[in-house]
């Protein structure tokens, strides 16, 4: 079954500190994964994808096969961090997003 | 140019009632995706719609049916309503359909259905 889980549904952390947020996925053959973000009162936006291989906000994200894993990290958090991020799997053959449930970061000052 | 606009934001509905939402892709966007968005359960597909067709359906009752336009706006109605149909109700749109390249999806702020 495909599935995506994101195990940590809160993430609290010091500005400056270090941020990895976890997503490991169940596919069987070659998902493109993504990475959105919910800033408060904001709409769902794309942060980053696999096959783009960018950072954004500095925000970089691995695709591991082997540990079938897409984990979210940022070397060091700011309080505009804060948000729910969203780790996403996309199927050619299903054409449909699956999302994981949700990790709420929490960067304090 | 403009984002994705979903109309109405909020919506109060009686059990056993029925609704329609609807969702205006970003211009030149013709796939336009549903997802239901609950506290228990997270982000989950409803469907997928590409030129007037209906390409792929999440895991929803038949309750919930959808429907796109020639000018690419989309309809989503569910019928029936019950108290677990309150959910937030997203609609985003690629330009290509989920899958292929250029699939990126751009969101709407979404329609907050309360079902009493």
């Amino acid at each position: 079954a495909q599935r995506v889980t994101q195990p940590e549904k809160l993430l609290s952390v010091f500005k400056g500190a270090p941020v990895e947020l976890k997503c490991n996925y169940s596919y069987s053959g070659s998902p493109e994964l993504f990475w959105y973000v919910q800033y408060s009162r904001q709409r769902l936006q794309l942060l980053l994808r696999h096959i783009s291989r960018e950072s954004i906000k500095g925000f970089t994200a691995d695709l591991n096969k082997g540990e079938t894993s897409f984990h979210l990290k940022k070397p060091f958090a700011q309080e505009e961090d804060s948000a729910m991020y969203y780790c996403a799997l996309s199927s050619s053959n299903t054409g449909k997003l699956i999302f994981g449930q949700g990790t709420t970061l929490q960067v304090k000052p | 140019k403009a984002g994705v606009t979903q109309t109405p934001r909020y919506l109060i509905k009686t059990r056993g009632q029925q609704v329609t939402l609807s969702c205006s892709p970003i211009s030149g966007h013709r796939s336009v995706s549903w997802y239901q968005q609950t506290p228990g359960q997270g982000l989950q597909f409803l469907f997928e719609y590409f030129s007037e067709t209906q390409r792929n359906k999440g895991n929803f009752p038949g309750r919930f049916s959808g429907r796109q336009f020639s000018n690419s706006r989309s309809e989503m109605n569910v019928s029936t309503l019950e108290l677990g149909d309150s959910a937030l109700y997203l609609c985003a749109s690629s330009l290509a359909p989920s899958g292929g390249s250029n699939t990126e999806a751009f969101f709407g702020q979404g329609t907050r259905l309360t079902v009493v």
